[in-house]
């Protein structure tokens, strides 16, 4: 079974620019997950999508950060502006039925400068 | 009080110790528990899943005590390859939350 891909892997950017990270799902998964790590933290959720749809976003600084899974499959996560504290690993995430657990991509570190 | 609480230790241990992790949760509705293991610049990954009844893989034992709400991990003789931090998180129909990770440093 493939995991849960992530690009890229890395991301240095200025402060005020934008970025966007890209996450396919393990197949068949219908729920995905954004979570945010700061180093030295656990995962913070973001957001989280049921297919299409979202679940909870309540986490997610709506100002500067959105996020889509037009398709029910692969998702975007995007940052616009930029802000030196958006420095993290961005980590999606996603799960099927039962209680598998979840399971994550390798992550995008973003380093904004 | 936090929603999900972990001690940040580190927790410094020698080979074949035997070492315990609690996570504590606040929302008594939480509904699935899980342990993962994060190593040093890479993603969690799943550990095992804590049930009602305990469960144990090998030398991982963990329980869950729903009356005081939390979620243990215990390591039995551990290892080297054991230094790692632990999170525990939190799922089900509950926004799934992690704690912010147990370091365990298993020395010579």
């Amino acid at each position: 079974e493939a995991g849960v891909a992530q690009s890229p892997r890395y991301k240095i950017i200025e402060k005020r620019q934008s970025v966007a990270f890209w996450c396919n799902p393990i197949s068949g998964h219908a729920t995905l997950y954004w979570y945010q790590q700061i180093l030295g933290q656990g995962p913070k959720l973001l957001i989280q999508f049921q297919n299409n749809g979202v679940v909870d976003d309540s986490q997610l600084p709506k100002d500067r950060f959105s996020a889509e899974r037009l398709k029910g499959v692969d998702s975007t996560l995007k940052i616009q502006p930029a802000k030196l504290e958006d420095s993290a690993v961005y980590l999606c995430a996603s799960s099927g039925q039962g209680r598998g657990g979840y399971t994550f991509g390798s992550g995008t570190r973003l380093t904004v400068v | 009080r936090k929603e999900v609480e972990q001690d940040p230790g580190p927790f410094n241990v020698p080979e074949g110790a035997t070492v315990a992790f609690n996570c504590t949760y606040s929302n008594s509705a939480s509904q699935s528990f899980f342990w993962y293991r994060q190593d040093c610049r890479k993603e969690p990954k799943l550990l095992m899943s804590v049930y009602s009844s305990g469960n144990e893989d090998g030398r991982f034992t963990a329980q869950l005590n729903r009356a005081s709400q939390y979620i243990s991990l215990l390591i039995r003789d551990s290892k080297l390859s054991d230094s790692a931090t632990y999170l525990c998180l939190l799922g089900g129909s509950y926004i799934p939350t992690f704690g912010r990770g147990t370091s365990l440093i298993v020395h010579p």
